[in-house]
């Protein structure tokens, strides 16, 4: 089953204007924590932001905030006042430890593709 | 500040070639991440390396050998490479796993004919 779902189909948004990128995940691990990249067509990944379970309100950095809705299961990305820099893939991931406290990894979605329209 | 340092940046091998692919980070992180990204399957973990000394495999270790030849340093082999190991390649370091953002490298364009 996948563990971290981004089914949004590409994504168009006029510059300026505030976008949300979805992301639901799926975990029986009660300490886990949500990031987001960014991709642009460069090919790099830019880390944007990160938002643990424990913590009790949402993450935010500059332009980027996280709606994170624990019993929903969802964790999605919020881009204010978006720029055409901001046309890029984004990727949702998730960390879950792979043993009790010790290690543990990411697993990423699929990603969606933003388009920001001047 | 270089961060996470990639070679090559492209590849062209042919079916049974082998080859190895390096990666150098010098942030001074523990841990280190082989990631394979190929079209509408976003970035899958090969093999990581928690800390100097140790590695583990990640969800699609077939066909691929690593080595942490030191703690900057992250290789990721593949013996006799196949065209389903065309992809493109990132390496990611990180302070240690868990809370703690990966730092990505540019990425290998890797294509095996």
């Amino acid at each position: 089953a996948q563990k971290i779902t981004q089914t949004q189909p590409g994504m168009f948004v006029q510059e300026k204007e505030a976008v949300t990128l979805d992301c639901t995940y799926d975990t029986s691990d009660p300490s886990y924590g949500l990031f987001w990249y960014k991709q642009p067509s460069s090919g790099e990944m830019i880390f944007l932001i990160y938002q643990g379970s424990y913590d009790q309100q949402n993450a935010t950095e500059g332009r980027y905030s996280l709606n994170f809705q624990k019993a929903r299961k969802s964790a999605n990305l919020v881009i204010s006042a978006s720029q055409l820099g901001d046309s890029a893939m984004y990727f949702c991931a998730m960390r879950e430890y792979v043993y009790t406290g010790a290690n543990s990894k990411l697993t990423f979605g699929k990603g969606i593709t933003l388009s920001v329209r001047p | 500040n270089a961060g996470v340092t990639q070679t090559p940046k492209f590849q062209v091998l042919k079916t049974g070639q082998s080859m190895t692919l390096q990666c150098a980070q010098d942030m001074n992180h523990n841990s280190m991440y082989w990631y394979r990204q190929d079209p509408g399957m976003g970035l899958r973990l090969i093999y990581y390396s928690a800390s100097e000394g140790t590695t583990d495999k990640g969800e699609v270790p077939n066909g691929y050998n690593v080595s942490r030849l030191n703690k900057r340093e992250f290789s990721l082999r593949l013996e006799s490479a196949a065209p389903s190991q065309t992809s493109v390649y990132f390496c990611a370091s990180s302070v240690r796993t868990g809370d703690q953002p990966q730092h990505f490298g540019d990425g290998t364009r890797l294509s095996i004919l």
